[in-house]
């Protein structure tokens, strides 16, 4: 069965500093990966996806994501933070059939 | 951990008839339940938000009387699609805020629905 698995439960960084948040996935074959954020009383938004081509992918609101295979990797970043990104970030894997399994989601929060 | 239960996982149908999915919260209290939905392969769509003692807010696109929810109790939303369509098939998904700290949401496991 797939499985996500984001080692980060929360994360603070500096208004303007740099971000990145890890996702690691468990499929047998080649994965549809997402990642959403939700802010406080939002459903999800989807902030950008992978399903084949360029690894490096490029989504909303300057978030950028790279798939890396042979980590099965999927991290999410961003070159300078906002104090609008304070939110949770949810990574996703497609297995198909199996459906949509979610990380248990990474809490970033902004300091001025 | 909060978890959140979705009953049934899978559910076949005919066409025309209607399908009740069970979202629960299963140790803690949620007043807002959100429902989705997600066709293969493709991003997950928020369909509405599920409100406690108070009607749903559906997003733009969503068919309310199609697609009713009831959320009863500070424990159980429900999804009902009524007269099912094969273009229904989908995977439902429901979370819940555990209005804990961080507001983290929860997500139900999803339900496959598969009308014939």
């Amino acid at each position: 069965a797939q499985s996500v698995t984001q080692p980060d439960i929360h994360i603070t960084v500096s208004e303007g500093a740099s971000l990145e948040l890890r996702c690691n996935y468990s499929y047998g074959a080649t994965p549809y990966l997402f990642w959403y954020v939700q802010s406080p009383g939002q459903g999800l938004q989807l902030l950008l996806k992978y399903f084949s081509g360029d690894t490096l992918v490029q989504g909303i609101k300057g978030f950028e994501a790279e798939f890396k295979r042979s980590q099965s990797s999927f991290n999410l970043r961003k070159p300078s933070v906002h104090w609008s990104d304070a939110a949770e970030y949810f990574c996703a894997v497609d297995g198909g059939a199996d459906g949509l399994t979610f990380g248990k989601g990474t809490h970033l929060i902004i300091q001025p | 951990g909060a978890v959140v239960s979705q009953h049934p996982s899978w559910v076949i149908c005919k066409s025309g008839t209607s399908v009740k999915i069970e979202c629960r919260s299963l140790d803690f209290q949620a007043t807002t339940m959100f429902w989705y939905r997600q066709f293969p392969k493709q991003s997950l769509m928020l369909m509405a938000t599920s409100n406690e003692g108070s009607k749903a807010t559906y997003e733009q696109g969503v068919e309310k009387d199609k697609f009713l929810i009831n959320h009863a109790s500070l424990t159980l939303s429900t999804l009902t699609v009524t007269s099912a369509h094969p273009e229904d098939s989908s995977f439902y998904i429901c979370s819940a805020p555990s209005g804990i700290g961080t507001d983290t949401q929860y997500f139900g496991p999803g339900t496959r629905l598969t009308v014939l």
